[in-house]
């Protein structure tokens, strides 16, 4: 699976959207973008994925530039429980290559 | 409807002693997989079935580990000998296909003393 990089740490105000980067410059045609997070003490939950297009759903969006070496997670409202790792993961979504591979995230940690 | 579920949620156990952990998937997925988190480390894949098979045991760090699944659906993974360095957050994952999106249970925190 390609590699990801991500910031380590960003904060965002209350009620802002909070808006996350992630670069995979790697990325080869049939690998999909996903992105969880975690929130202390709990496990990953699922957040959105994509492959080319853009992507709405109740949680956030993801907008996947028109190479696909970049990607951003946008959280429209944040709100305290947003606080959490967030990691950007590509994945080829075949058979073979089933694991999930977590690199570090970005901590983002939303002011009251 | 009801999520991954893992059971116990919490374990301490002695050195040496042998500790099972359970993990119930979502009903009807037929993926399953096996991560650890360290204190302050990312998550590591440990092993994946597709059914009852295991087709990835890649990341079982030794043959301490092992890991069955019975009927398609509960997952045990059995550590023997448990040592220091087996403390950590064990999560399971499934997903209704190995292609498709992979959905995380809560975690066991084993601590070995």
């Amino acid at each position: 699976d390609a590699k990801t990089t991500q910031p380590p740490s960003m904060d965002c105000a209350e009620g802002r959207a909070a808006n996350l980067p992630c670069n995979h410059s790697t990325i080869s045609g049939n690998e999909y973008v996903y992105w969880y997070r975690q929130i202390h003490s709990q496990g990953p939950q699922y957040i959105i994925h994509g492959l080319k297009n853009n992507e709405t759903n109740e949680m956030a969006s993801l907008i996947i530039t028109e190479d696909r070496k970049s990607s951003t997670l946008i959280l429209p409202h944040a709100t305290l429980r947003d606080t959490a790792v967030y990691y950007c993961i590509v994945r080829i979504s075949n058979f073979g290559n089933e694991k999930l591979t977590f690199g570090t995230g970005t901590r983002l940690t939303i002011i009251p | 409807g009801a999520g991954v579920s893992q059971s116990p949620s919490n374990k301490v156990t002695e050195k040496g002693k042998d500790v099972e952990l359970r993990c119930d998937p979502i009903s009807g997925h037929t993926a399953l997989y096996w991560y650890r988190q360290s204190l302050g480390q990312g998550l590591e894949f440990l092993i994946y079935f597709q059914g009852n098979s295991a087709p990835d045991k890649s990341g079982l760090p030794s043959d301490r580990f092992s890991a069955e699944r019975t009927g398609g659906s509960v997952s045990t993974l059995t550590i023997q000998r448990t040592q220091q360095e087996d403390s950590a957050v064990y999560l399971c994952a499934s997903s209704l296909t190995a292609k498709d999106t992979q959905y995380f249970g809560p975690g066991t925190r084993l601590t070995v003393l």
